[in-house]
């Protein structure tokens, strides 16, 4: 039963263009988190997703930042026109229910940003 | 607005001995506490978690302590091994408000000397 999948595991990108970030929840796993974590900081929630449907994007930033988890396939975290202040390590959770506070996280997708 | 605060970035202990972890909250609407343990380039991993009708939970070396009045958690390591050393990272939930996202520290690296 392999864990939750995030790839690619390094993604390095140039000033203005998009970055694309997946994950892959654990099997049986409906509920999907986003989190980020800038250097020396902690995790930052950024967005948490069922099938289809975006439950919280209180912590996503207003503009250039999208998430989706559609009925098939992965969950889908994307950055248009990305800055130097978006290089950090976006880190992907997933639940069985909600309320199920300990998430199992996958390892993360490191972006920078030349 | 740093709601969850682990004020000592680094604790070096010697292996046997016990890690004492500290965290402190502001927000006197979190109900549910969880600590993370994360080693270099992978995700947090979920070690134990305490809700906020109690004061003591256990689970084998792990013990994490509350104290809402002070409104403090620990987290004890006893004995500590060489794998424990890692980034400690506290997290609180509002789980009696149906809220999902967890509330991070910027965590403690614990370092346990053989």
């Amino acid at each position: 039963n392999a864990g939750v999948m995030q790839n690619p595991r390094h993604l390095v990108r140039r000033r203005g263009q998009e970055a694309r970030l997946r994950c892959s929840p654990m099997k049986g796993h409906s509920h999907v988190y986003w989190y980020r974590q800038l250097p020396e900081e902690g995790l930052k929630f950024m967005v948490y997703l069922q099938k289809e449907n975006i439950i919280d994007e209180s912590g996503m930033p207003k503009e250039r930042f999208s998430a989706e988890f559609p009925k098939e396939g992965p969950s889908i975290l994307r950055i248009q026109q990305v800055v130097r202040g978006d290089s950090a390590a976006y880190f992907c959770a997933s639940s069985q229910t909600d309320r199920d506070y300990g998430y199992t996280f996958g390892s993360g997708t490191r972006l920078t940003v030349v | 607005d740093q709601q969850v605060k682990q004020n000592s970035p680094s604790l070096s202990v010697q292996e046997g001995r016990i890690s004492i972890l500290n965290c402190d909250y502001t927000n006197s609407m979190f109900d549910y506490f969880l600590w993370y343990k994360k080693y270099p380039a992978e995700g947090p991993t979920f070690l134990i978690s305490i809700s906020s009708i109690k004061d003591k939970n256990e689970d084998g070396r792990f013990t994490v302590f509350l104290n809402k009045s002070a409104k403090h958690l620990s987290l004890h390591i006893v004995p500590s091994q060489p794998g424990d050393s890692a980034v400690y990272f506290c997290a609180a939930a509002r789980a009696y408000f149906g809220n999902e996202k967890l509330t991070f520290g910027t965590g403690t690296r614990l370092t346990i000397i053989p």
